[in-house]
């Protein structure tokens, strides 16, 4: 079965800092995709950044990093430069895929960063 | 682009009423899911729908709970009777299905519910 974990429940981190949140899974499925998502506190759930299970590099959305390690199933976050409005959750998720169809996402339970000025 | 719509988008309700959540997803997208998220446990994936067809729906919690997708731009949640319990933030999103990066699922607002 699926599963996502991030150890990490909180985080703290300085302005301007670069931090890495944790996050492993475990698939018995070739084919999958990782994600994370943002939660300010406002609630909504907004996109950050996808790897791909056969993906050679690892993605990188701007300031967004996502390092994996597939061999020891982790696909930690790293936000370089942190800024005051990166204070949120963080959700971790992965999606196994089906000839391109996408199964169900499930999510790890989060972790809350606070970014400190 | 208009993302995932939900609506409405705070409701409060007394114990024993009729619930109905509302989403659009996003056109073109050819899966629809309903997650509700709570502080003690988390994000939980209610049911999802793939060409308007229900999929898995092994997360809707009981028989008060039922989800409908009549066509590809609309769905609905319902809860009949209400409990207190269900109070939750109900979320609905979409996604393209493309394989890759097109796996991607967009996320609405969020429909938070509160019933007493």
């Amino acid at each position: 079965a699926q599963k996502i974990t991030q150890t990490q429940p909180g985080m703290f981190v300085q302005e301007k800092e670069a931090v890495t949140l944790d996050c492993t899974y475990d698939t018995s499925d070739p084919s999958y995709g990782l994600f994370w998502y943002k939660q300010p506190s406002s609630g909504e759930m907004i996109f950050l950044i996808y790897q791909g299970s056969y993906d050679q590099q690892n993605a990188t959305e701007g300031r967004y990093s996502l390092n994996f390690q597939k061999a020891r199933k982790s696909a930690n976050l790293v936000i370089s430069a942190s800024q005051l409005g990166d204070s949120a959750m963080y959700f971790c998720a992965m999606r196994e895929t089906y000839y391109n169809q996408g199964g169900k996402l499930i999510f790890g339970q989060g972790t809350e960063l606070s970014v400190k000025p | 682009d208009a993302g995932v719509i939900q609506s409405p988008r705070h409701e409060v309700t007394e114990m024993g009423q009729e619930v109905t959540l509302r989403c659009k997803p996003i056109s073109g997208h050819n899966s629809l899911f309903w997650y509700r998220q709570t502080m003690m446990r988390g994000l939980e994936l209610l049911i999802y729908f793939n060409n308007n067809v229900p999929i898995d729906d092994s997360g809707m919690p009981e028989d008060r709970f039922s989800a409908k997708m009549p066509n590809a731009s609309f769905s609905t949640l319902k809860i009949q009777p209400s409990e207190p319990r269900d109070s939750a933030v109900y979320f609905c999103a979409s996604s393209l299905d493309l394989g890759g990066s097109g796996n991607t699922i967009y996320f609405g607002e969020g429909s938070w519910l509160t019933v007493v």
